[in-house]
């Protein structure tokens, strides 16, 4: 399977709920990137993963912990979330420096915090 | 800080038409890259092209084309031939090489027969 996987496409969780989005690329890329995208907002960066090290944490709260156990995963564990956490959440892979072909993303996951 | 402005959140254009959806930023780097992506409605971000901060030339690929303005720090978008297809939200980022891109707020194409 080519490109970047993400799953699940949709998740609906509660406010005490504990899940995971999981992302996986199989391109040979090595930086993989977390985003969320809420209505009428820029993409906003979460996370930065080159190598396996994590490179960029840009504030966002701990109830988001990411993990990334080799260059082709990439997950984000999901806890106690608000309801303003509703988002699509991308997952992007780039070969660091590699400006030509920019990132690939995967389609996303929808997630809804009721 | 780095910033990019999409001053338009929709855009109508005909079919076989040619349309040009605006990007400007802001950087201090001297630098840098332009990428523009589409996301049709399906969620994902496809990647389009890019333009270096020191390339002489305006990116091309295919029907799309970047009008890369460097003094005025503007990178627009050019479609020529609009097709039913190009209807999708295109964002325009920016960032050294692809560290770190910063995305702006987007702008709605829809194309009409």
């Amino acid at each position: 399977e080519t490109g970047v996987t993400q799953t699940p496409r949709h998740l609906v969780m509660g406010m005490t709920n504990k899940k995971s989005l999981k992302c996986e690329q199989h391109l040979g890329h090595n930086a993989m990137y977390w985003y969320k995208q809420s209505a009428k907002k820029p993409l906003e960066l979460m996370f930065v993963y080159n190598f396996k090290e994590q490179t960029e944490n840009n504030s966002v709260p701990s109830r988001f912990s990411p993990e990334c156990p080799n260059s082709s995963h990439l997950f984000l564990h999901l806890h106690t979330l608000q309801p303003e956490d509703s988002a699509l959440y991308l997952c992007a892979s780039s070969r660091r420096g590699d400006r030509f072909n920019g990132y690939t993303f995967g389609s996303g996951t929808r997630l809804t915090v009721v | 800080a780095q910033k990019i402005t999409q001053t338009q959140p929709g855009m109508f254009v005909q079919e076989k038409e040619a349309v040009t959806l605006d990007c400007t930023y802001d950087t201090s780097d001297q630098s840098y890259g332009l990428f523009w992506y589409k996301q049709p409605s399906s969620g994902e971000m496809i990647f389009l092209i890019y333009q270096g901060s020191y390339d002489e030339q305006n990116a091309t690929e295919g029907r799309y084309s970047l009008n890369f303005q460097k003094a005025r720090k503007s990178a627009n978008l050019v479609i020529s031939a609009s097709q039913l297809g190009d209807s999708a939200m295109y964002f325009c980022a920016m960032g050294r090489n692809t560290d770190k891109l910063i995305f702006g707020t987007g702008t709605r194409l829809q194309v009409f027969p």
